[in-house]
Formats: C-alpha cells, structure tokens, sequence
C-alpha cells in the first residue's frame, strides 16, 4: 500500500496569511504516460463529510474558491491557502488515487492564530 | 443537484454483520465508480473499497475477507456489508461518488453524510 504522510499535523495561521500542508507518498503516484499525479487533496469541517478541493494534485474542484490551490509532482506534494479565512478552519487530507487501495494522509488541522 | 442518501442500523454487537445503504438522488448512477470510506472517532480515512454500476467491485485488502459492496441500479442504491463487527469497526462510515472516469478514477466529489455505527457489547 503507498502510505501519505502530511506535514506539520497541525499548524496555527494568522487571518490573512498563507497556510502550507504538505504530503508525501512512500512511491511515485505519477503516471508517466499521462503524466498526471494521482493526487488529491480535501478538507474537512466539524460533523461534514470530506470536500474536494483539488485532484490531479493542482486541478480546482468547480466551486473552490481560487485561494486554495495544489502543487508539487512524484512524491511530494503541497497544498497552500493563500489569504487564510476563518472559514477555513478544517482538517485537510491529501489522498492518492495511483493504485489500491486508495490511501489517505493522517490529516492536517488548520487553525486561527 | 446530487445527493447521497445514507441508512442503516447505527449500534451493533461484537460479531454481528454491519449492513448499510446508500441512494443517489437526482443524478446518474450508471457511469461511475461508488465507494465506502471509514473515519474512526477522531482518526483519519479509510477506503474499503469500491463498486462501479455494472457490479465490478474492489475491495481493500485490509477488510476483504469480510466485506461485500453490491449495488441495485433499479433503485439506484449501493449497499454495505461487513460481518463480525468489532469494537475496532466503529466508525463514521461514508458512501462516496468517484468523480474519475475509464482507469483514470479513485477521487471523490460527492459524499454521503456519514453513519456513525458503534460496535459495543
């Protein structure tokens, strides 16, 4: 199985200034045919199910507000609010969708500093 | 606009089969991938595995042994099974539409709510 971790497990944002999460996957999750990373990432408020923000490791989900956006190729990846909200305040999880089973990190909390 | 719709029993006793559903209402089933998801209290993401609408399915190894995902297109349903439950399957447990499509799927855009189902003596 590719194990996801994320780093930090937690982190404390000003409003206004930019978060960074970041994944690593134990093997590449880019198909090199298509070159497309098999990357995902969500976010998670209390009671809620997980929300897609963005696949293909830096494709936009329709609907998500342009400060969020993904980055990165292989094995290491990066998400990054840029212009932090308060309603942003969330779990953040990274996910790959390379091979099965699909696996997902431990998990990212942001929250207001 | 899509929504999954979740039921099923919520408290079990060890050894007993977990069973649940899943509808999808006012879009297509057909054409797409369906998958469980687990979220333990206070844990991370689980993928137990995944059905597509003709009945294929693929399951996490991890559970395998135990699980069976089917789905019924006449009602547009998709259900879960999972026999002798223990405490360690306690869990929220989703029903998730994924959003790929052909070989390029496994990312998820639309989610059930969750059913947390406690497994307890």
């Amino acid at each position: 199985d590719i194990v996801m971790t994320q780093s930090p497990d937690s982190l404390a944002v000003s409003l206004g200034e930019t978060a960074t999460i970041n994944c690593k996957s134990s093997q590449s999750v880019l198909y090199r045919s298509n070159n497309k990373n098999y990357l995902a990432w969500y976010q998670q408020k209390p009671g809620q199910p997980p929300k897609l923000l963005t696949y293909w490791a830096s494709t936009r989900e329709s609907g998500v507000p342009d400060r969020f956006s993904g980055s990165g190729s292989g094995t290491d990846f990066t998400l990054t609010i840029s212009g932090l909200q308060a309603e942003d305040v969330a779990v953040y999880y990274c996910q790959q969708y390379y091979s099965s089973p699909r696996t997902f990190g431990q998990g990212t909390r942001v929250e207001i500093k | 606009q899509v929504q999954l719709q979740q039921w099923g029993p919520r408290l079990l006793k060890p050894s007993e089969t977990l069973s649940l559903n899943c509808a999808v209402y006012g879009g297509s089933f057909s054409g797409f991938h369906w998958s469980w998801i687990r979220q333990s209290p206070g844990k991370g993401l689980d993928w137990i595995g995944e059905i597509n609408h003709s009945g294929g399915t693929n399951y996490n190894s991890s559970l395998k042994s135990r699980v069976t995902i089917s789905v019924d297109t006449s009602k547009n349903q998709l259900s879960l099974k999972v026999t002798s439950v223990t405490a360690a399957d306690t869990a929220i447990y989703y029903c998730a539409r994924d959003a790929g499509s052909g070989s390029n799927h496994g990312y998820f855009d639309l989610w059930g709510r969750g059913t947390l189902v406690t497994v307890s003596s």
